[in-house]
């Protein structure tokens, strides 16, 4: 069975642009969770979805954004890019909400 | 307080000690407990999963479970250079996954 699958592994983008990543879930799981880290953090929770139906939502600002496709694939788009968003991004999928999460490689961005 | 909450560490053991690492959480409704690895640099990866109060075992690792405390642990016994990495607690709440912020652990040969 593949695992999650986050693409791209790595961004090199300039303050003040836009962006986007992707995840695709393990087959049959229908709920995408983004976490971002950086060093000396834990990992920040920023919206899961369900169902193309964001259930829940951390503390960001409105700047990061998702959604989900019909297959269960989910894009974060981070808009006005500021150098504080240069992290790890991570998705991880599970089977329903709640329940064990596996992670993908994660998407490492640099705001320069 | 936080939802879940964990000492950070780092916890140094010598190579073949059992390292023990612990985890509280607040909400006496959660339901489902886990144990993530995370290397440097990687991402987290689920090592141990935990219904029940009482203990699961798993080749070295043991997680123990304790709903009435609200504390869930993970032993590593014989403990190689290879573990040392951040163990992450994880639990289930209001149908969302909170994890602490993890506990390091260094094993020295």
């Amino acid at each position: 069975k593949a695992g999650v699958t986050q693409t791209p592994r790595y961004l090199i983008k300039t303050r003040g642009q836009q962006v986007t990543l992707s995840c695709s879930p393990i087959s049959g799981h229908r709920s995408v969770s983004w976490y971002q880290q950086t060093p000396g953090q834990g990992l920040q929770f920023l919206f899961e979805y369900f169902s193309e139906t964001q259930r829940n939502k951390g503390n960001f600002p409105g700047r990061f954004s998702g959604r989900q496709f019909s297959n269960s694939r989910s894009e974060m788009n981070v808009s006005t890019l500021e150098l504080g968003d240069s992290a790890l991004y991570l998705c991880a999928s599970s089977p329903r909400q709640g329940t064990e999460a596996f992670f993908g490689q994660g998407t490492r961005l640099t705001v320069v | 307080q936080k939802e879940v909450e964990q000492n950070s560490g780092p916890l140094s053991v010598p190579e073949g000690a059992i390292a023990s690492l612990n985890c509280t959480y607040s909400d006496r409704g959660s339901q489902s407990f886990f144990w993530y690895r995370q290397y440097s640099g990687k991402s987290p990866e689920l090592i141990m999963f935990i219904y029940s109060n009482g203990d699961k075992e798993d080749g070295r690792f043991t997680a123990q479970l304790n709903k009435a405390s609200q504390y869930v642990s993970l032993l590593i016994r014989d403990s190689q250079p290879s573990d040392s990495a951040t163990y992450l607690c994880a639990v289930t709440g209001f149908q969302k996954l909170v994890f602490g912020t993890g506990t390091r652990l260094l094993v020295s040969p």
